[in-house]
């Protein structure tokens, strides 16, 4: 069975950089598959911020394309999301998630990062 | 890339049948047949139960199906009952690498 587990500190200061992991178990990244991050701003809907493939390649939504570095670390089978210059509007419940073209199966349980304004 | 268009709200009786509109353009819906919907209850991760447009995963109930038309897909969910009631959110493939939600929308089972 696929798990997934965001990591990462729950309070982000206006202007600093916003670092979570993903662990992944029951699956290697490396094997296929794209990993990608969706996050929910309170009472709102889902958004897509980036996937990695199982290249190594990265891709990103394009209004956060600057400030979005998406990356794998293959020996501990784990991903990495870092949003730099964060503010307010970047609080939200973050997902990660291994998908294809046509769907998002597994999902981590979110974790709720807050940015105070 | 823009959001999906979905209608903010639906709601039926339990038994009856309802749809959800997921509206796109021939870049992202019309362009592909990478449409997927998930189900989100309160405080939940969001679940998959439709993928590529009209396939089921294993274990999602046969009351739920998907399909398209141009640029707009749907979800139908027949029979509905109680625990249907959630926030449904439909995705699709934009080309180049990207994807894109709809806004979502809450469904009520009167």
């Amino acid at each position: 069975q696929v798990q997934l587990e965001e990591a990462g500190p729950g309070l982000v200061k206006p202007s600093e950089t916003l670092s979570l992991t993903c662990g992944v178990s029951g699956y290697s990244i490396s094997r296929g598959y794209y990993w990608g991050w969706i996050r929910q701003p309170p009472g709102k809907g889902l958004e897509w911020i980036g996937s990695l493939s199982q290249s190594g390649s990265s891709s990103n939504d394009w209004s956060l394309k600057s400030r979005v570095t998406i990356s794998v670390d293959t020996s501990k089978n784990q991903f990495s999301l870092k949003l730099s210059s964060v503010t307010a509007a970047d609080t939200a419940v973050y997902y990660c998630a291994r998908h294809g073209e046509g769907t998002f199966d597994y999902w981590g349980e979110g974790t709720l990062v807050t940015v105070p304004s | 890339q823009s959001a999906l268009t979905q209608p903010r709200s639906v709601s039926g009786s339990p038994e009856q049948s309802v749809a959800i509109s997921c509206t796109g353009t021939s870049s992202d819906v019309g362009g592909y047949n990478y449409v997927s919907w998930y189900q989100q209850h309160p405080g939940r991760a969001p679940k998959l139960m439709i993928y590529d447009v009209t396939k089921r995963p294993s274990g999602v109930h046969d009351r739920f199906s998907g399909s398209k038309s141009g640029n707009t897909a749907s979800l139908t969910i027949s029979g509905l009952q109680a625990e249907d009631e959630a926030d449904y959110y439909c995705c699709s493939y934009a080309g180049s690498y990207t994807w894109v939600f709809g806004g979502g929308t809450k469904l009520t089972v009167l």
